[in-house]
C-alpha cells in the first residue's frame, strides 16, 4: 500500500522568501507524481505533473523534482507572495488512483 | 473549456438516508474518479471509472457505490448514511486510458453533512 508523507505539516514565511515543500512515498512503482493546491473549502487545483521518467517540471515560479529511487519529491516556490497561502498536496499515481499526502499548509505573511 | 462540474455543492442529510452525487467531467475525458476528504483521514480514493467500467475501488464499505454513464458523467451513491460520512466528496476527471492516471482535474466538490 502506498504511503505518502508531507513535511512540514505547516509553514509560515514572510513574503519574498522561497518555499520548499517535501513529499515522500513508500512505493517507488508510481507512474507519476502530481502537486496540487487547495484553498479553504475548495477543490484541488493541479500545479505540476511529473512523469515517472522525468526528474523535474517547472511552471513560472514553481519547480518540482522527483527522485523515484529515494521516494521523494520536492516543490519549490520562488519569491513567495501572500496569494500563495494555501494547502499544498502531493499525490502518487498508480493503478488508476492517486494516493495523497496530508498536505502542507502554507501561510505567507505580508 | 468547461471544468469538472459537481452537483449538488452542499447538502444536509440525516442518518439512515441515502445520497446521490453527480460529476460531469471535462469534455472528452473518459476517466472519472472519486475521493473523500475529511479532516481526520485526508483524501482517500473511493473508485475510478473509465468508459463505464470500474477499474479500481478503494477500501470503503459496500454502502458506497458508483457508476458511469455512456456520456462519461458519473454518480456516486451512499446508502444508510452514518455521521462519519460527513465529508467533502471530490470528483476528478482525466483523459488517460492507461494505468497511468495522467494529469487529473478536480471539481469544487460536494460537501455532505450528516446529522
Amino acid at each position: 500500500k502506498q504511503e505518502v508523507t508531507q513535511i512540514p505539516a505547516a509553514l509560515s514565511v514572510p513574503e519574498g522568501e522561497n518555499l520548499v515543500l517535501n513529499c515522500s512515498f513508500t512505493d517507488s512503482a508510481i507512474y507519476n507524481l502530481q502537486w496540487f493546491r487547495q484553498d479553504p473549502g475548495k477543490g484541488l487545483t493541479s500545479l505540476l505533473l511529473i512523469q515517472s521518467s522525468q526528474r523535474e517540471q517547472t511552471s513560472g515560479r514553481l519547480n518540482a523534482s522527483l527522485d523515484k529511487s529515494s521516494g521523494r519529491s520536492t516543490l519549490y516556490i520562488a519569491a513567495s507572495q501572500p496569494g500563495d497561502s494555501a494547502t499544498y498536496l502531493c499525490a502518487g499515481s498508480n493503478d488508476y488512483k492517486l494516493s495523497f499526502g496530508a498536505g502542507t499548509t502554507v501561510t505567507v505573511r505580508a | 473549456k468547461a471544468g469538472v462540474t459537481q452537483t449538488p455543492r452542499y447538502l444536509i442529510k440525516t442518518r439512515g438516508q441515502q445520497v446521490t452525487l453527480s460529476c460531469s467531467p471535462i469534455s472528452g475525458h473518459r476517466s472519472v474518479s472519486w475521493y473523500q476528504q475529511t479532516p481526520g483521514q485526508g483524501l482517500q480514493f473511493l473508485f475510478e471509472y473509465f468508459s463505464e467500467t470500474q477499474r479500481n475501488k478503494g477500501n470503503f464499505p459496500g454502502r458506497f457505490s458508483g457508476r458511469q454513464f455512456s456520456n462519461s458523467r458519473s454518480e456516486m451513491n451512499v446508502s444508510t448514511l452514518e455521521l462519519g460520512d460527513s465529508a467533502l466528496y471530490l470528483c476528478a476527471s482525466g483523459a488517460s486510458g492507461s494505468i497511468d492516471t495522467g494529469e487529473l482535474f478536480f471539481g469544487e466538490g460536494s460537501r455532505l453533512t450528516v446529522l
